[in-house]
């Protein structure tokens, strides 16, 4: 399956701060990546859709000016929290979608080890 | 909208036994459906994947069954030993769609 690395594994920064975590695929072009959001005994919840070369597609509730996502290559997709509250901090975990470029299961999808963000 | 669902939401086992892990699901068209275990603080570790056309899947001590039609998903966990104590994720994707996770089964084994 394919390779998939986040960075940083964990953050932790101050009210009103803008956090960066970077999603790369590293075996495998990527055109779409997926951002999930968990809180804390919570399930994976799907926070937007990153399309390479175009703009995310965000889930309902989640806000777009708040949650900037860059899909500027095949291989890499940054999620930015701007204006960082505490009620932001989760885990957020990234994941790349086999759409047929891959030997293996198709629509198989494939996670990074996820970022813990914690805002003070 | 997809709903997935899992039962039970916490489970205590002693060593050695065997159990079950229930998932179901509300729309029945689905392209795959996938078991993940997830350590506490932890990424997710995918366990199976069983497509759409698939009945089951096993990987070691590992068994998923799929009953599609009825929205339905089963994770046979044999002898069980203290170190499979996590949390168990169901998952279902449509096709090219993002994965819909059900809130998952924590598991301990008591050794």
């Amino acid at each position: 399956g394919a390779v998939v690395s986040q960075h940083p594994s964990w953050v932790i920064c101050k009210s009103g701060t803008s956090v960066k975590i970077e999603c790369r695929s590293l075996d495998f072009q990527a055109t779409t990546m997926f951002w999930y959001r968990q809180f804390p005994k919570q399930s994976l919840m799907l926070m937007a859709t990153s399309n390479e070369g175009s703009k995310a597609t965000y889930e309902q509730g989640v806000e777009k000016d708040k949650f900037l996502i860059n899909h500027a290559s095949l291989t890499l997709s940054t999620l930015t929290v701007t204006s960082a509250h505490p009620e932001d901090s989760s885990f957020y975990i990234c994941s790349v979608i086999n759409l047929g470029g891959l030997a293996g299961g198709v629509n198989e999808q494939f996670f990074g080890p996820g970022t813990r963000l914690t805002v003070l | 909208k997809q709903e997935v669902t899992q039962i039970p939401a916490a489970l205590s086992v002693p060593e050695g036994e065997n159990l079950v892990l229930n998932c179901s699901f509300t729309d029945s068209a689905i392209y795959n459906l996938q078991w993940f275990r997830q350590d506490p603080g932890k990424g997710l570790t995918s366990l199976l994947l069983i497509q759409s056309s698939q009945r089951e899947q096993t990987s070691g001590r590992l068994n998923a069954s799929l009953d599609k039609s009825s929205g339905r998903s089963t994770l046979y966990i044999a002898a069980s030993q203290p170190g499979d104590s996590a949390t168990y994720l169901c998952a279902v994707n449509s096709g090219n769609t993002p994965l819909v996770f059900g809130k998952g089964t924590r598991l301990s084994v008591i050794a």
